[in-house]
């Protein structure tokens, strides 16, 4: 089973909005709605910023979106903030034998 | 409030076995599914098992089947994770999280993982 695939870095201003994406296949990101999003910041344990394509946990700001279009499935980091300087990791449910398999991760830099 | 403390890594030849420990409070842990994940140095994350609120099932990585048993004591509150023939691709620190979802099994117990410990570090070295 293969890594999901992002972009290696995004970046942008502050203030700006930005979208990561995710491309999967039908077998995980297009065939489930279990597509989460987490946030990890140097040294840090990684964050559920998203779940289930689009479902804020409690506590995590209504800047951070996601959404699904076919097999690629996208977060949103609107008004950006220094503190969203991260590491990003999409992740599914895959129907393979492995069950869950993350994205390759994108470095996201506030300039 | 909800944290998971994890224990058992350090430094350890090839071939060897370890076993590392999760333990949980300030949630049901016994109500809980529960996952490892890993990440190598400079690396991504990889998921490798699962196991059902009351272990009654078990899933793992293809990566790591047949090498790698996750267990869990409810009475105790804590996961374990019992790592056999270690590698040197084995370095990596080893986090436990919680599912989001209560008494999740099948599929919902991968709705997110909604509580990460800090991670211990394991290496892989002779």
């Amino acid at each position: 089973q293969s890594a999901l695939t992002q972009p290696a870095s995004v970046s942008g201003s502050p203030g700006q909005s930005i979208t990561i994406s995710c491309t999967g296949t039908s077998s995980d990101v297009g065939g489930y709605n279990y597509v989460s999003w987490y946030q990890q910041h140097p040294g840090k344990a990684p964050k559920l910023m998203i779940y289930e394509v689009s479902n804020r946990p409690s506590g995590v700001s209504n800047r951070f979106s996601g959404s699904k279009s076919g097999n690629t499935a996208s977060l949103t980091i609107s008004g950006l903030q220094a503190d969203d300087e991260a590491d990003y990791y999409c992740a599914s449910y895959t129907r393979s034998s492995t069950l869950y398999v993350f994205g390759i991760g994108t470095k996201v830099t506030v300039l | 409030q909800v944290q998971l403390v994890e224990s058992g890594g350090g430094v350890v030849q090839p071939g060897r076995s370890l076993r590392l420990s999760c333990a949980a409070s300030g949630f049901t842990f016994r109500g809980s599914g529960m996952h490892w994940v890993r990440q190598a140095p400079g690396k991504g994350l990889e998921w490798l098992a699962v196991i059902w609120y009351d272990g009654s099932d078990k899933y793992y990585a293809d990566s790591v089947k047949g090498r790698l048993t996750i267990s869990r004591d409810n009475s105790n509150n804590t996961l374990y994770l019992q790592m056999n023939s270690l590698r040197a691709e084995d370095t990596a620190v080893y986090y436990c999280a919680r599912a989001r979802i209560g008494y999740c099994t099948g599929v919902t117990c991968f709705s997110g993982f909604e509580y990460w410990g800090q991670g211990t570090l394991l290496t892989v070295s002779s």
